[in-house]
């Protein structure tokens, strides 16, 4: 059973515009949510996290998207960087401190 | 900012024999560290959750046996792959959390080959 869930397994976007990564997940007692980048053989980077109390919250370029009704969080890259080309993972806990439950991955490239 | 260390990053080793990863917070004390496996192409797996001083909470279908978890100090953490075979052959990661320190910090993971 999979409680949080990738859909899309890459992403294809133009340098400087938008892109849009999502995440869904099944249990409603997960209460706060992270986005990471990895890179293959390295261990993964914090990239920004949102507590269930939230809709929004935004770092720089990023912007995560919480709706709690559907379940379901997106993390939003503008403008978009070759840089930013990676595996991004969203994870789901139930605190900030407990176990972390990740999602399948999206690869990103931005393409310049 | 937290830091965690993570080695070796890589180990190659026969099969059958035993491997140790440490993973060591260095500027903050990880009340809580994560054990993950990632295998190519797939989503970090959480393996194990150890609590300083006590015995580590695997996850189902998790040999605590064959992964053997220590949590001895509030700044290390050891996994011990007994008896390694081929299919144990994984990207090994450990993340930690603390009490000050909130949210996770992950080591740069070791990646074991076993032939």
């Amino acid at each position: 059973d999979q409680q949080v869930k990738q859909n899309s397994p890459s992403l294809s976007v133009q340098e400087g515009r938008i892109s849009i990564l999502n995440c869904d997940y099944t249990n409603s007692m997960f209460d706060y949510f992270l986005w990471y980048k990895k890179y293959p053989a390295e261990g993964p980077t914090f990239l920004i996290s949102i507590s269930s109390i939230k809709d929004k919250n935004e770092d720089g370029r990023f912007t995560v998207f919480l709706n709690k009704s559907a379940k379901h969080l997106s993390l939003h890259i503008v403008p978009s960087q070759p840089g930013d080309s990676a595996v991004y993972f969203c994870a789901a806990s139930r605190d900030s401190s407990y176990k972390l439950i990740f999602g399948s991955g999206t690869r990103l490239l931005v393409r310049p | 900012g937290a830091v965690v260390s993570q080695h070796p990053s890589w180990v190659i080793c026969k099969s059958g024999t035993s491997v140790k990863i440490e993973c060591r917070s260095l500027d903050f004390q990880a009340t809580t560290m994560f054990w993950y496996r990632q295998f190519p192409k797939q989503s970090l797996m959480l393996m194990a959750t150890s609590n300083e001083g006590s015995k580590a909470t695997y996850e189902q279908g998790v040999e605590k046996d064959k992964f053997l978890i220590n949590h001895a100090s509030l700044t290390l953490s050891t996994l011990t792959v007994t008896s390694a075979h081929p299919e144990d052959s994984s990207f090994y990661i450990c993340s930690a959390s603390g009490q000050i320190h909130y949210g996770y910090t992950f080591g740069s993971g070791t990646r074991l080959t076993v032939v």
